[in-house]
């Protein structure tokens, strides 16, 4: 059974820039979570979908931060402009429902400069 | 305000020996706690957990133990081996299934 994938696995960019993550579950979860862990942080959860409805965004900053999961398959989680305390690894996780086990991808790591 | 705490950031364990992860959280309304296993460079994955209206799980080698009334969990790996060498994250559940993430402990396993 394939995991969750996740592109690009690093990124760099200069303040102010945007940038795009990309995330696939596991084939038929229903339910994806989008985490943020800062270093020396557990993950923070930012927005969790459960099919293409939102289920939870409330620390998700709005002011720049994005996402959606139009198909309720893959999903994008974007940043405009991004500030430098948005370095922080982006992890995706996906489960088969709410409350389900969680399955984590390798994450994205975001350097901001 | 950390509902999460994991007060020690690294410990060091002799292999063939106990480690002993430990966790406390604040909020008595949480009904399920989890703990993550991490290594570099991949994300979380999931390695046991209990329910609050229990006080021992065991898996295998790994025992969580949860103190309800002292909120505290411990993680119990027994005897400990080199690929347990990672970091370990305590993590609770809320009543709408969100997941509060311990800042981690970074288990190192010496030969």
């Amino acid at each position: 059974e394939a995991g969750v994938a996740q592109s690009p696995r690093y990124k760099i960019i200069e303040k102010r820039q945007s940038v795009a993550f990309w995330c696939n579950p596991i084939s038929g979860h229903a339910t994806l979570y989008w985490y943020q862990q800062i270093l020396g942080q557990g993950p923070k959860l930012l927005i969790q979908f459960q099919n293409n409805g939102v289920v939870d965004d409330s620390q998700l900053p709005k002011d720049r931060f994005s996402a959606e999961r139009l198909k309720g398959v893959d999903s994008t989680l974007k940043i405009q402009p991004a500030k430098l305390e948005d370095s922080a690894v982006y992890l995706c996780a996906s489960s088969s429902n709410q409350g389900g086990q969680a399955f984590f991808g390798q994450g994205t790591r975001l350097t901001v400069v | 305000d950390q509902q999460v705490k994991q007060n020690s950031p690294s410990l060091s364990v002799q292999e063939g020996r106990i480690s002993i992860l430990n966790c406390d959280y604040t909020n008595s309304m949480f009904d399920y706690f989890l703990w993550y296993k991490k290594y570099p460079a991949e994300g979380p994955t999931f390695l046991i957990s209990i329910s609050s209206i229990k006080d021992k799980n065991e898996d295998g080698r790994f025992t969580v133990f949860l103190n309800k009334s002292a909120k505290h969990l411990s993680l119990h790996i027994v005897p400990s081996q080199p690929g347990d060498s990672a970091v370990y994250f305590c993590a609770a559940r809320e009543s709408n299934y969100q997941l509060i993430w311990g800042a981690g402990t970074k288990l190192i396993i010496k030969p």
